[in-house]
């Protein structure tokens, strides 16, 4: 089946414009994440998505930063005005939270990412 | 509380070695600690994860060592291979489908 998907792949702007990035989850997976990779570094965590409840934010790096969720669905990452040390690669990750002792519960399924440029 | 700190930041090992990667935690509420590897260009993706309740856990050439009262945990490759080359990342959750917050990575290389 259809792995996360994420779009677009890449991303070059000019520093000052706003950018969307697109990511659509594993159909039937009720948490989603967002994490920022800057080159030769970790998975920074910017933003969790659980069902109906309101979304973690508190990884959010500025008030520039904004994501949205429709329901179980597609999410975007939207940064405003964007910044040089914006660049970096952009993680979409969905996983299974059913509970019940699912084994596959927790488990993150990653998107190849959106890697942005800003000149 | 919520960080996660691993270490080394990258590793050379010969075909065949061991190589190993730790990590610590600070939250006592973390419960579920797994380790994803990460090939360039690609997302990270699970490799193997523990509970708490246990000390160890393997799974192929990878083994997890868990110590609750140091509050940490490490990965053993055993008789690695030129493709384990990689970024190996830990991660903690308070439960395992909650926040997942990932280490800083390793990146590891094994010479043939």
């Amino acid at each position: 089946g259809a792995g996360v998907s994420q779009s677009p792949s890449n991303k070059v702007t000019e520093k000052g414009k706003d950018v969307e990035l697109r990511c659509d989850p594993i159909s039937g997976h009720t948490a989603l994440y967002w994490y920022r990779q800057r080159l030769g570094q970790g998975l920074e965590f910017l933003i969790y998505f659980q069902g109906n409840s309101a979304p973690d934010k508190s990884g959010l790096p500025s008030d520039r930063f904004s994501a949205e969720r429709t329901g179980e669905s597609v999410s975007t990452l939207t940064i405003q005005r964007t910044q040089q040390e914006d660049s970096a690669v952009y993680l979409c990750a969905s996983s299974l939270t059913s509970g019940g002792g699912n084994a596959n519960t927790g488990e993150l399924f990653f998107g190849e990412g959106s890697r942005l440029t800003v000149l | 509380q919520q960080q996660v700190k691993q270490s080394p930041q990258s590793l050379i090992v010969q075909k065949g070695g061991i190589p190993i990667i730790n990590c610590a935690y600070e939250n006592t509420a973390f419960d579920y600690f797994p380790w994803y590897q990460q090939f360039p260009g690609k997302g990270p993706a699970l490799l193997i994860a523990i509970r708490p309740d246990v000390s160890e856990k393997k799974e192929g050439r990878f083994t997890i060592s868990f110590n609750k009262s140091a509050k940490q945990f490490s990965l053993h490759i055993m008789d690695s291979q030129p493709g384990d080359s990689a970024t190996y990342f830990c991660a903690a959750s308070k439960g395992q489908g909650g926040k997942l917050i990932f280490g800083q990575g390793t990146e590891l290389s094994v010479k043939p």
